[in-house]
């Protein structure tokens, strides 16, 4: 069964850092493309972040550049987003997503994990 | 940048109603749309990629259609289980900026 696990959501003062994981299994990973999205309490779902499946290529919302990173480590079955200079609303549920090999819809996705940014 | 807009927000039937959703892009973006069901607590949920295809597992009562700017995900027959958010998202561009609509809440009249 594909399953996808986040990790490391917490309470984290605003411009501090954190690194969320999402482990991944049942699936190839290694030939997946990887997706970061995140839910602000009560609200829609925003896209932040995007990996190729050899982890060479990443692409960021505007909202994040500059702060996040994302990285994957395929020998593990483990995706990673650094997140650096936190604010306020960065405050979500962080969810890792599998992006379909034949186009750009995110199926399956991990259970979120919360982040919550707040001195 | 890609704005999709859903209507209405909150749509109240009740089950055994039919039900439809409605989402538009800010420009063409052929198929490149999916659905996905949220319930609270939950992740999103996949219901529907490439404009009109059900994923695996969804129930056929759950139909999608439209291209270009114009989409709809029709339930038919609500049941219990149905009444959800229910978010279209769009993958038209690359490099990615994907895109989601706000959602429309399916509550219980």
């Amino acid at each position: 069964e594909v399953h996808l696990v986040e990790s490391g959501g917490t309470l984290v003062q605003p411009g501090g850092s954190l690194r969320l994981s999402c482990a991944a299994s049942g699936f190839s990973f290694s030939t997946y493309e990887m997706n970061w999205v995140r839910q602000a309490p009560g609200k829609g779902l925003e896209w932040i972040s995007y990996i190729s499946d050899s982890g060479t290529t990443m692409y960021y919302a505007d909202s994040v550049k500059g702060r996040f990173t994302i990285s994957r480590d395929n020998a593990k079955n483990s995706l990673y987003l650094q997140m650096n200079s936190l604010r306020a609303e960065d405050t979500a549920v962080y969810y890792c997503a599998t992006e379909a090999v034949i186009g750009g819809w995110f199926d399956p996705w991990g259970q979120g994990t919360l982040v919550t940014v707040s001195s | 940048e890609i704005v999709l807009t859903q209507s209405p927000a909150t749509l109240s039937l009740s089950p055994g109603e039919r039900a439809t959703l409605s989402c538009r892009a800010s420009q063409s973006i052929s198929t490149t749309l999916a659905w996905y069901q949220q319930k609270p607590g939950q992740a999103p949920r996949l219901l529907i990629y490439d404009a009109s295809t059900r994923a695996t597992g969804v129930p056929a009562r759950f139909s999608g259609s439209g291209s270009g700017t114009e989409f709809t995900l029709t339930i038919t027959s609500l049941q219990s289980e149905d009444f959800a958010v229910y978010f279209c998202q769009q993958w038209h561009n690359w490099p990615p900026m994907y895109t989601f609509g706000q959602g429309t809440k399916l509550e219980i009249k």
